[in-house]
């Protein structure tokens, strides 16, 4: 089976700009979530998704929105960059399903290092 | 308050010795999920072992073992003979079984890692 799959690895856009970041989960799986990895704090919940709906949503600004598609493809925009959104950018899978599935790991893929400059 | 704590930032091995890496947590959910990844310098996250709240006996999935004190909130992760391939960041995380309008909470809450290097 093939693994979470991000597109691109590696992005460097400037101030202001705008950026879209792409997630292929697991086959099966029906939850991406994405996470923002920075030096100074970690690992941090953005957002995720399950069947096309937003279940959850991190502390950040509306800068930062996603979606996913019917085949559990999501994807990740952010709006007027600022230097500090320079990250990693982690998207993740699960099968997310069932009141006793949070016990399911969460599947990454190997991330969109962005630099913003 | 941070609710995954991981108060090494960093830890030496050396090849072939066990290492045991520390994580407490808080919460005040009854259910709740423990995971621990390794991180590798190539970026990507992998999953190792999961500990749930309500599993009596301590996770093992073959090199690593799960020291789980509930009473003690306590997750940590053994390492047993270490490798040169072992050298990486290591997180713990929790997901806590809450509700929101969406249904369960699959959000998991990362502690800040630890970096651990293994000696030859």
């Amino acid at each position: 089976k093939a693994g979470v799959t991000q597109t691109p690895r590696y992005l460097i856009k400037t101030r202001g700009q705008q950026v879209t970041l792409s997630c292929s989960p697991i086959s099966g799986h029906r939850s991406v979530s994405w996470y923002q990895q920075t030096p100074g704090q970690g690992l941090q919940f953005l957002f995720e998704y399950f069947s096309e709906t937003q279940r959850n949503k991190g502390n950040f600004p509306g800068r930062f929105s996603g979606r996913q598609f019917s085949n559990s493809r999501s994807e990740m925009n952010v709006s007027t960059l600022e230097l500090g959104d320079s990250a990693l950018y982690l998207c993740a899978s699960s099968s997310g399903q069932g009141s006793s599935s949070y016990n399911s790991p969460l599947h990454f893929g190997n991330g969109t290092r962005l630099t913003v400059t | 308050a941070q609710k995954i704590t991981q108060t090494q930032p960093g830890m030496f091995v050396q090849e072939k010795e066990a290492v045991t890496l520390d994580c407490t947590y808080d919460t005040s959910d009854q259910s709740y999920g423990l995971f621990w990844y390794k991180q590798p310098s190539s970026g990507e996250m992998i999953f190792l072992i999961y500990q749930g709240s309500y599993d009596e006996q301590n996770a093992t999935e073959g090199r690593y073992s799960l020291n789980f004190q509930k009473a003690r909130k306590s997750a940590n992760l053994v390492i047993s003979a270490s490798q040169l391939g072992d050298s990486a960041m290591y997180f713990c995380a929790m997901r806590e079984h809450s509700f929101n309008s969406g249904g369960s909470n699959y959000k998991l809450t990362f502690g800040k890692g630890t970096l651990l290097t293994v000696n030859p």
